[in-house]
């Protein structure tokens, strides 16, 4: 089954613990992208990778990092996790960035 | 950047009823996408558009790039409708490789 797949779906941690949510697609997608969703803004770029080896900033890239080191693999990086950063959090892929978008499941973190 | 508005923000209907959702933008884009977010989070690709209109059961969705205008319609309405969605744009050029999203359309259908 064509799927994306984050890990966890819901994670609990505190101020400054480096933590990392996985992404993968099954799909040989070019095209992966971070997003985070808050109330009353909507989802927001964070992170996009065209393919191996080549990412690039969103709209709001600080505190995060990633990585595209296997065309499968997308994770999304928090070095030093803040309040701010308390969020859904989405990985979608697709063909390119001209086809449409599979999005996963979603990642509800919470950084207290 | 461009600008995504949708509306209405939110929209209570009776069931069977026919519901309109729009979305408008403000600079040109390469294609228009029509998401559904359920409770409980998941987000699910409804439609891609970059001219026309596109039908998937009792779903249609139109575009009219002259006027930067997309419309989704939902025909006989079901209270498992009951969802966010979402309208997000492709901008041309250099903002091509981002998505840009609406706030999003809160749908509530009411047996």
């Amino acid at each position: 089954e064509a799927q994306v797949t984050q890990n966890p779906r819901y994670l609990i941690t505190v101020t400054g613990k480096k933590l990392t949510v996985t992404c993968s697609q099954n799909m040989n997608h070019e095209y992966m992208s971070w997003y985070r969703q808050d109330p009353g803004l909507g989802l927001r770029q964070i992170y996009y990778s065209m393919n191996v080896e080549v990412t690039d900033k969103g709209d709001v890239p600080e505190g995060y990092k990633v990585s595209r080191k296997e065309k499968r693999n997308f994770p999304l990086i928090l070095e030093s996790p803040s309040p701010n950063q308390t969020s859904l959090y989405f990985c979608a892929s697709s063909e390119t960035r001209y086809t449409e978008a599979f999005f996963g499941q979603g990642t509800r973190l919470t950084v207290v | 950047k461009n600008e995504v508005e949708q509306s209405p923000q939110n929209l209570t209907a009776q069931e069977e009823e026919f519901i309109t959702i729009n979305c408008s933008y403000s600079v040109g884009i390469s294609a228009l996408h029509w998401l559904q977010q359920h409770p409980g989070g998941g987000i699910v690709s409804l439609f891609m558009l970059s001219s026309g209109k596109k039908k998937h059961g009792r779903l249609i969705a139109t575009i009219n790039i002259q006027e930067k205008h997309s419309s989704l319609h939902i025909t006989a309405s079901h209270p498992r409708d009951s969802a966010v969605y979402i309208c997000a744009v492709r901008s041309l050029g250099a903002g091509s490789y981002q998505l840009t999203f609406g706030k999003g359309t809160k749908l509530s259908v009411i047996p």
